[in-house]
């Protein structure tokens, strides 16, 4: 049974920076994808970034580029997401997923609420 | 970048009726990587489609998928109380983005 267990809430100011953990157990982590989605209050869904290996190297959303970066630790079965420049936009709750081969999220984290506020 | 439109935006419907949900494509989705997603409040999404029409492990029958191409349906054929949520359309591989979801509210 795969499990995802995220760190926990932040609030941070307005123009700093966040990084989510990602803890994943039970299953093979190094040959599946990792993927990140976010949910604004009273918003849908919102595809962040991932790293998808048959696609290349890390996928990001558009609107993140330049501002987001995933990284991936084989030896702890992390993953991480850290988000740069933060705005009152950016509060959210961050979900990682644990892919398939096709960038399919399956297994989902519990999420982590990040609040940015002066 | 492809974009998801979903409708209806908001659908009621009472216990026992069949439920159509909706999922269109701006351009024809790659290898029909399209998944469904049910939300409830304070719980992460899951899957309920993917392929357009397979059944994620665990979901019931009454889950299912059609469509190709740009165009996409979900159906719930018998409402229970547990699928008022809201759905998701996802495109999932090379360029992954969500639909703006349908609410699945009780009439």
């Amino acid at each position: 049974q795969v499990q995802l267990v995220q760190s926990g809430a932040e609030v941070k100011k307005p123009g700093s920076s966040v990084k989510v953990s990602c803890k994943i157990s039970g299953d093979t982590f190094k040959i599946h994808t990792i993927a990140w989605v976010r949910q604004a209050p009273g918003q849908g869904l919102e595809w962040v970034g991932g790293f998808i290996p048959i696609f290349g190297a890390r996928n990001y959303a558009q609107k993140f580029q330049g501002r987001v970066t995933i990284t991936t630790d084989e030896s702890t079965t992390a993953a991480y997401m850290e988000l740069n420049s933060l705005t009152s936009g950016d509060t959210a709750i961050y979900y990682c997923a644990q892919a398939n081969l096709n960038g399919l999220p399956l297994f989902w984290g519990q999420g982590t609420l990040v609040t940015v506020s002066s | 970048e492809v974009v998801l439109t979903q409708s209806p935006g908001t659908l009621s419907l009472s216990p026992g009726e069949r439920a159509t949900l909706s999922c269109r494509a701006s351009q024809s989705v790659s290898s029909n990587f399209l998944a469904w997603y049910q939300k409830k409040p304070g719980q992460a999404p899951r899957v309920l489609i993917h392929g357009a029409s397979s059944r994620a492990t665990g979901i019931p029958d009454r889950f299912s998928g059609s469509g190709s191409g740009a165009d996409f349906t979900l159906t719930i054929s018998r409402l229970e109380p547990e699928d008022f949520a809201v759905y998701y359309c996802q495109q999932y591989g090379s360029s992954p983005v969500f639909g703006q979801g349908t609410n699945l509210e009780i009439k």
